[in-house]
C-alpha cells in the first residue's frame, strides 16, 4: 500500500521557471525523503527531512514539512531541462519506506 | 565507487516460466531492499535483509516468489510460475546502516520484467 500522495499527477513547466511539489500522507512519520527517477533508471535520493525540521534546503531543492498537516513540497528553483523526471516522496515509519505515486516533471528548453 | 548493480536490465518470457533477477549491493552495505514498481506507480517493498537474514518479507507473494542473499553479499529474486500480473520493473537498493528509516538508500537501474 502507499501512504504518500505526490500532487500534481504531472507538471510541464519552462526551464528556468520554478517546479513545485507537493505530498501528502496519511499516518505519523519518522522522517520524510524526496526521489528523483530519470526514465528507465533507478531512483536517487534528493533530501531527508525529519519530523521535527520545518523546512531543508539542498542546492536549488527546498524541502518544507508541515506535520499537522501531514504534507510536505518540493521546490526547484530554477529549473533545467536535466531537471525532467519523475519525483517521488517516501514516507519513513517503523524501519520502511513507503513511496507515493510519483510527479512527473518536464522542463522545457 | 560503483553503485547497485542489477541484471538482467530487460526479461521477456511467457507466463508459467521461471525467472531469477540479481543484484550486487554496493560494497559493505548490509541491508539490501527489492521493490516492485509498476507502471505509473512508486516502488513497493517486496523483502529487507540485514546481512544474509530476511527481516522484513511480509509483502512478498511467497507462494511464487522467493529470495535469498548467500553470505550477505549479492542476493537472487526469483519468481516461478510467473503470470500476467508480475510484469513491473524489479529494483534493487541496498544502504549502509541497516535502519530502513533513516539511511539514504540507493538504488540499481532495475529489471523490467515483461511476461507475455
Amino acid at each position: 500500500s502507499q501512504q504518500g500522495e505526490e500532487d500534481p499527477q504531472a507538471l510541464s513547466i519552462q526551464e528556468g521557471e520554478n517546479a513545485t511539489m507537493n505530498c501528502s500522507y496519511k499516518t505519523s512519520i519518522n522522517n520524510l525523503q524526496w526521489y528523483r527517477q530519470n526514465s528507465g533508471r533507478g531512483l536517487v535520493h534528493l533530501i531527508l527531512i525529519r519530523s521535527n525540521e520545518r523546512e531543508k534546503h539542498s542546492g536549488r531543492l527546498r524541502v518544507t514539512l508541515d506535520t499537522s498537516k501531514k504534507s510536505s513540497s518540493l521546490l526547484i528553483t530554477a529549473s533545467r531541462a536535466a531537471d525532467t523526471a519523475s519525483y517521488f516522496c517516501a514516507t519513513a515509519r517503523s524501519e520502511k519506506l513507503v513511496f507515493g505515486k510519483g510527479t512527473k516533471l518536464t522542463v522545457n528548453p | 565507487e560503483a553503485g547497485v548493480v542489477q541484471s538482467p536490465r530487460y526479461k521477456i518470457i511467457e507466463k508459467k516460466q521461471p525467472v531469477a533477477f540479481w543484484c550486487n549491493p554496493i560494497s559493505g552495505h548490509n541491508t539490501l531492499y527489492w521493490y516492485r514498481q509498476n507502471l505509473g506507480q512508486g516502488p513497493e517493498l517486496l523483502i529487507r535483509y540485514e546481512n544474509e537474514e530476511a527481516v522484513d518479507d511480509s509483502q512478498l507473494p511467497k507462494d511464487r516468489f522467493s529470495a535469498e542473499r548467500l553470505k550477505g553479499v549479492d542476493s537472487t529474486l526469483k519468481i516461478q510460475p510467473a503470470e500476467l500480473g508480475d510484469s513491473a520493473v524489479y529494483l534493487c537498493a541496498s544502504s549502509a546502516g541497516g535502519l530502513a528509516a533513516t539511511d539514504t538508500q540507493y538504488f540499481g537501474p532495475g529489471t523490467r520484467l515483461t511476461v507475455l
